[in-house]
């Protein structure tokens, strides 16, 4: 049983643009929604975090939205660059045990 | 500030053979918990590890298991070794007195079953 869902798989991007990736979850008992950045080869890095009380929280070019009452929230990466191809996941929580999506590997074409 | 260390950073194993690997968690943290990544799939929760207790375990057999030290290090030990083993193994940590939700990545260790 998936409890996270992620789509799409895989996101090209030119250069400036905006990269939107998206999250379903299905266990109203989540409460910690991050984002995480992998690099081949290395460890997922968090990127950024909300919890169900917030519908958008932004940190420099990173914004999550989140929509409870669908039970959905997305990434949106603004002017995208070439630094930032990379795989992306998203998350949810319980207290202690994160549940993963299945993750979007992003390009980012100069 | 040392941030979560793992090691090794890779492994070779045979099928039947066991395995340890070690995790350092972030300065300040007091919790561990440790996931399997397969190739082009998420992590998946393995168990977590508090005041040198299993505090939760995600539906692995019990040929995972784990330790952790006073000093809040952690092992992960794989026993009678599958070829579905191979995959990297990822430590993180996270502190209970910060609410624990935040969880902090090592590099992993990459597993790789003969």
């Amino acid at each position: 049983q998936q409890q996270v869902k992620q789509s799409p798989q895989s996101l090209i991007v030119q250069k400036g643009g905006i990269s939107i990736i998206n999250c379903a979850y299905e266990n109203t008992a989540f409460d910690y929604f991050p984002w995480y950045q992998q690099f081949p080869g290395k460890g997922p890095a968090l990127l950024i975090a909300i919890r169900p009380d917030v519908s958008e929280k932004k940190e420099g070019r990173f914004t999550i939205s989140f929509n409870k009452s669908a039970k959905q929230f997305s990434l949106h990466i603004m002017d995208s660059q070439p630094g930032d191809s990379a795989t992306y996941f998203c998350a949810a929580s319980t207290p202690g045990n994160l549940i993963f999506g299945k993750g979007t590997k992003l390009s980012v074409k100069p | 500030d040392a941030g979560v260390t793992q090691s090794p950073t890779h492994l070779i194993k045979t099928r039947g053979q066991q395995v340890t690997l070690r995790c350092s968690p972030k300065s300040g943290h007091d919790t561990v918990s440790w996931y399997q990544q397969a190739l082009g799939q998420g992590p998946q929760f393995i168990f977590q590890y508090y005041e040198e207790e299993e505090r939760q375990r995600g539906n692995f057999p019990d040929r995972f298991s784990g330790h952790q030290f006073p000093n809040y290090s952690s092992e992960l030990n794989v026993n009678a070794l599958l070829l579905g083993d191979s995959a990297l193994y990822l430590c993180a940590s996270s502190s209970r007195q910060g609410g624990g939700e935040t969880q902090y990545f090592g590099p992993g260790t990459r597993l790789l079953v003969l």
